[in-house]
C-alpha cells in the first residue's frame, strides 16, 4: 500500500511569488490535514480536510489556503510569499474522521529567497 | 489553554539501554494520544497511540504510558539501537479536532 505521496520534494521560490503543494493520501483515507514545521515553532497545524471540508484551520494567514478534491488529493496554496513561509510542510492522511493513526508523507521543503 | 509539551530536549544512552521520553500535556479533554519518530530529512512516523481509557500499551519494542492524574505521557524504547536516534514527538488529540504537537525531544543512541 502506498504511503503518504507529497510533491514537489523541494522548491524555491522568491518573495512575492506564490506556491501550489500537493498531497496523496493513503488509498482509502477521507482525511487531510497540513502542518508547517520549522526550528523555531516546531509542527503548526495548518488546515484539516474531510471529504472535501475544511473541518478546521490552524492560527496561519489567509495567504495560506488549501482545498481537497473527490480524490481525497489535497493542495494548498501560498500566495505572496514571505521569507517566514521557508519551511517543511507536511500532509497527513487518516483513513478515521478522528485523525487516529495519522500518517505522514515526506513533506516538501519550501525555501523563500 | 491547551499545550503539550516535552521535558527533555535531548536524551542521550548507550547502545542496548532502554530509553524513556516524557511528555506532559495539560488539556484534559484530550482523547488520544501519539508518539511520533522524525529522521532528518523525513516525515514523522507513527510510533505507537493510546486512547486516554487506556493506562498502557505496547507493541514492538516500545511502551506507552498515559498517567491521567499528572497528564503525563511516556515512551519506552527497550534495547535502544543506533537506528533508534531521532527526534521523538508527542501529540494529543481530541474528538473531531486536530493534532497538537510537542516541541520534540532529540535521541541520540551511541554504538
Amino acid at each position: 500500500k502506498a504511503g503518504v505521496t507529497q510533491t514537489p520534494r523541494y522548491l524555491i521560490k522568491t518573495r512575492g511569488q506564490q506556491v501550489t503543494l500537493s498531497c496523496s493520501p493513503i488509498s482509502g483515507h477521507r482525511s487531510v490535514s497540513w502542518y508547517q514545521q520549522t526550528p523555531g515553532q516546531g509542527l503548526q497545524f495548518l488546515f484539516e480536510y474531510f471529504s472535501e471540508t475544511q473541518r478546521n484551520k490552524g492560527n496561519f494567514p489567509g495567504r495560506f489556503s488549501g482545498r481537497q478534491f473527490s480524490n481525497s488529493r489535497s493542495e494548498m496554496n501560498v500566495s505572496t510569499l514571505e521569507l517566514g513561509d521557508s519551511a517543511l510542510y507536511l500532509c497527513a492522511s487518516s483513513s478515521t474522521e478522528w485523525n487516529t493513526e495519522a500518517f505522514f508523507g515526506q513533506g516538501t521543503r519550501l525555501t523563500v529567497v | 489553554g491547551e499545550s503539550v509539551g516535552l521535558h527533555l530536549p535531548t536524551l542521550s544512552v548507550q547502545e542496548g539501554d532502554n530509553s524513556i521520553i516524557n511528555c506532559a500535556y495539560s488539556n484534559s479533554a484530550s482523547d488520544y494520544f501519539i508518539w511520533y519518530k522524525q529522521e532528518s530529512g523525513k516525515g514523522p512516523q507513527f510510533i505507537i497511540d493510546i486512547r486516554s481509557n487506556m493506562d498502557k500499551r505496547q507493541g514492538q519494542r516500545v511502551t506507552v504510558l498515559l498517567n491521567k492524574t499528572v497528564k503525563h505521557l511516556s515512551l519506552q524504547i527497550a534495547a535502544t539501537q543506533p537506528g533508534d536516534s531521532a527526534v521523538y514527538f508527542c501529540a494529543e488529540n481530541r474528538r473531531y479536532s486536530t493534532l497538537t504537537f510537542g516541541k520534540g525531544t532529540m535521541l541520540l543512541v551511541s554504538p
